[in-house]
């Protein structure tokens, strides 16, 4: 069966440092793959895309990996702030439906 | 405009009431999900509509019944629910041809 894991259900750093978020799928075969913060009570916010032809994406103080063959993708942020607390998701588009599953997520603390 | 409304924020109902949840985008999005989303789980998928079409219906009990009146609003009827509904009900839109999902705050349904 397809399956998304994150494979922290929590995370908690200290302030600067760099947080490392892991997403791993099986039976998947996905063109791209989506990351999306989430703060308690709010929507998803889209983050990033990556493709499965680029093996790194970055904007600002993030950057996220993606590994085909491992099946991976890895999320980092740079630097962390306290206001970066939150929810991380992953996201694949099963293709045969065209609809968005996501991973079970990684809540991210840092302290200050 | 990018943003995805959402209305009522709160809805407390009882399980023999009628309600509606709304939804509305000004994005152009062609493509409208209804999510539900438990406490510390990943949003789930309920329903998409394609060019104001249902083109996903995960197996939802006929007790909700989706609308999509235009391209730009969405609704989520409710009649005879029960305890377990209680839940963040979430909208989000994409164009198509992509997957990247613009949700909207949600609504906290509590069902007494």
């Amino acid at each position: 069966s397809q399956k998304i894991e994150q494979n922290s259900e929590a995370l908690n750093i200290q302030e600067g440092k760099t947080a490392t978020l892991t997403c791993n799928y099986t039976n998947y075969s996905p063109a791209y793959l989506q990351w999306y913060r989430q703060d308690p009570g709010r929507g998803p916010v889209f983050l990033l895309l990556i493709r499965e032809n680029e093996k790194e994406k970055r904007k600002e103080r993030l950057k996220v990996t993606f590994d085909t063959t491992l099946k991976q993708s890895l999320f980092h942020i740079t630097a962390s702030q306290p206001a970066d607390s939150a929810t991380y998701l992953c996201a694949l588009v099963d293709t045969g439906r065209r609809a968005l599953t996501f991973g079970s997520g990684t809540r991210l603390q840092v302290q200050p | 405009d990018t943003e995805v409304t959402q209305t009522p924020k709160h809805l407390v109902m009882g399980m023999t009431n009628k309600k509606s949840l709304k939804c509305e985008q000004h994005m152009g999005h062609r493509a409208m999900y209804w999510y539900k989303q438990k406490a510390k789980k990943p949003p789930e998928l309920m329903f998409v509509y394609s060019y104001e079409k249902l083109s996903i219906n995960e197996s939802v009990p006929s007790r909700f019944s989706p609308e999509c009146p235009n391209s730009s609003l969405l609704n989520l009827h409710l009649h005879a629910l029960q305890p377990e509904d209680s839940a963040l009900y979430l909208c989000a839109s994409s164009q198509l041809g992509t997957d990247t999902q613009y949700f909207g705050p949600g609504t906290r349904l509590t069902v007494l």
